[in-house]
């Protein structure tokens, strides 16, 4: 199965932008990218997800690069609920349906 | 719209009793998924349910672990004589459609403490 690599930890102020990098450099051209995160003593919560095209939706954007060798979940405002592990997860269709969960990055909010 | 509910939240149990941990999808969906996080490690998939089927247990353990999904009901992921070791928050997730393009919603898990 293709693997994620995300950084175990990053940090960002309250409002300001935030940039959660993940590579899967073996990403065959039909995974999707998708992000889920994890609040503290919560289940999961999808975020996002995308193919090849960059993608918005009300909670945040994912940037996907030409190659689809890496992409980037984009928090435009971080707020203090928006602290929690970010999970890039690749959905394969040779996978069926589960979603294979990585360490993801533990992302700190500072007031 | 409720979202997918899990029951109960917490639950305790001495070893070699059996724990029964029960999981309401979002109205609607008719897939369901059990993940288990063990304390300090990521959430691991167990099994794939459609009503009435296990589509996917290719991360259940072998022994003492089931799970179903009745035509009426909810979802039940049942431990046997469960060990110390089965300590750990299980999730139940619920989506609308199988495959790579279904979200899964995800309950708020049961955390399950084997004294």
């Amino acid at each position: 199965d293709a693997k994620t690599t995300q950084p175990n930890s990053m940090e960002s102020n309250e409002e300001e932008p935030v940039h959660l990098p993940c590579n899967h450099s073996t990403i065959s051209g039909t995974d999707y990218i998708h992000w889920y995160r994890q609040l503290p003593s919560q289940g999961p919560e999808y975020v996002i997800h995308g193919l090849t095209s960059n993608v918005n939706n009300r909670m945040a954007s994912l940037a996907i690069a030409e190659d689809r060798k890496s992409s980037t979940l984009i928090l435009h405002r971080a707020t203090l609920r928006d602290a929690a592990v970010y999970y890039c997860i690749l959905r394969l269709e040779t996978s069926g349906s589960r979603l294979t969960f990585g360490e993801g990055t533990q992302l700190t909010v500072n007031p | 719209n409720a979202g997918v509910m899990q029951n109960p939240r917490h639950l305790v149990r001495r070893r070699g009793q059996e724990a029964r941990l029960r999981c309401s999808p979002m109205k609607g969906h008719s897939h369901v998924y059990w993940y288990r996080q063990l304390p300090e490690e990521g959430l691991k998939f167990m099994v794939y349910l459609q009503k009435e089927n296990i589509i996917d247990e290719s991360g259940m353990p072998k022994e003492r672990f089931s799970a179903e999904f009745p035509k009426e009901g909810p979802s039940i992921l049942r431990i046997q004589q469960v060990v110390r070791g089965d300590s750990a928050a299980y999730f139940c997730a619920s989506s609308p459609t199988r495959g790579i393009f279904g979200t899964q919603y995800f309950g708020p898990g049961t955390r399950l403490l084997v004294l």
